[in-house]
């Protein structure tokens, strides 16, 4: 398996734009997670899905944030507008049905840069 | 809420050392998961050991081994004959039993000098 894909690599915006990032999980992990990265608040979940369903999105900062899972093997998270705060590495992860017991399987991550 | 503390914020030792990484974490749960994660340069985050709370032995994983202390609950990375390759942040994480939210530390950065 290619594990978990996330694109861009990179991106930089401007604020005020709309940003969406990609995700592709690995086959057959039932759970999708997005987190996000910065210097200040370390890694923080943002929401999780499982079978494409939101569980909890109580980390999400804003509702200028919104994800999505139309399917099982792809999902969104999109920030619109866009603002310098927003900037930070976000990661999706994934994992097995019975995830708890072997953590999670996480992308190369999404830099994001507003300016 | 579950809390993971990693007192350590930089730590770093010469190449071929055994370091050790502390990690102790606040529940009042009694079945959960303990992880440490390394994430170096390339920022990719790739798991190194895992810990049942219900198993009394310490996981190992070649180099990589862990000292679980649940009534103190305190959970240690140690990394025997490090390499330059260990050179990265090491982030411990928490994870309760049916519950799939995983709780970071804030990270030791590690420096393994030739």
């Amino acid at each position: 398996d290619a594990g978990v894909i996330q694109s861009p690599r990179h991106e930089v915006t401007e604020m005020g734009q709309e940003v969406t990032l990609r995700c592709k999980p690995i086959s057959g992990h039932d759970y999708l997670f997005w987190y996000r990265q910065t210097m200040m608040r370390g890694l923080e979940l943002l929401i999780y899905f499982n079978n494409n369903v939101p569980i909890d999105d109580s980390g999400m900062p804003e509702d200028r944030f919104s994800a999505k899972m139309p399917n099982a093997s792809f999902s969104t998270l999109k920030i619109q507008p866009s603002e310098p705060r927003d900037s930070a590495v976000y990661f999706c992860a994934s994992s097995l049905p019975g995830g708890d017991r072997y953590g999670y399987t996480f992308g190369s991550g999404t830099r994001l840069t507003v300016v | 809420a579950q809390t993971v503390t990693q007192s350590q914020p930089e730590m770093s030792v010469q190449e071929a050392e055994t370091v050790t990484l502390s990690c102790t974490y606040d529940t009042s749960e009694n079945n959960y998961y303990l992880f440490w994660y390394k994430q170096p340069p390339s920022r990719q985050m790739i798991l190194v050991i895992r810990q049942e709370a219900y198993k009394q032995q310490n996981a190992t994983e070649n180099r990589f081994s862990v000292n679980f202390q649940k009534a103190a609950k305190s959970f240690s990375l140690k990394i025997s004959d490090s390499q330059l390759g260990d050179t990265a942040m090491y982030f411990c994480a928490f994870l309760n039993f049916g519950n799939e939210k995983l709780t970071f530390g804030t990270g030791t950065r590690l420096t393994i000098i030739p």
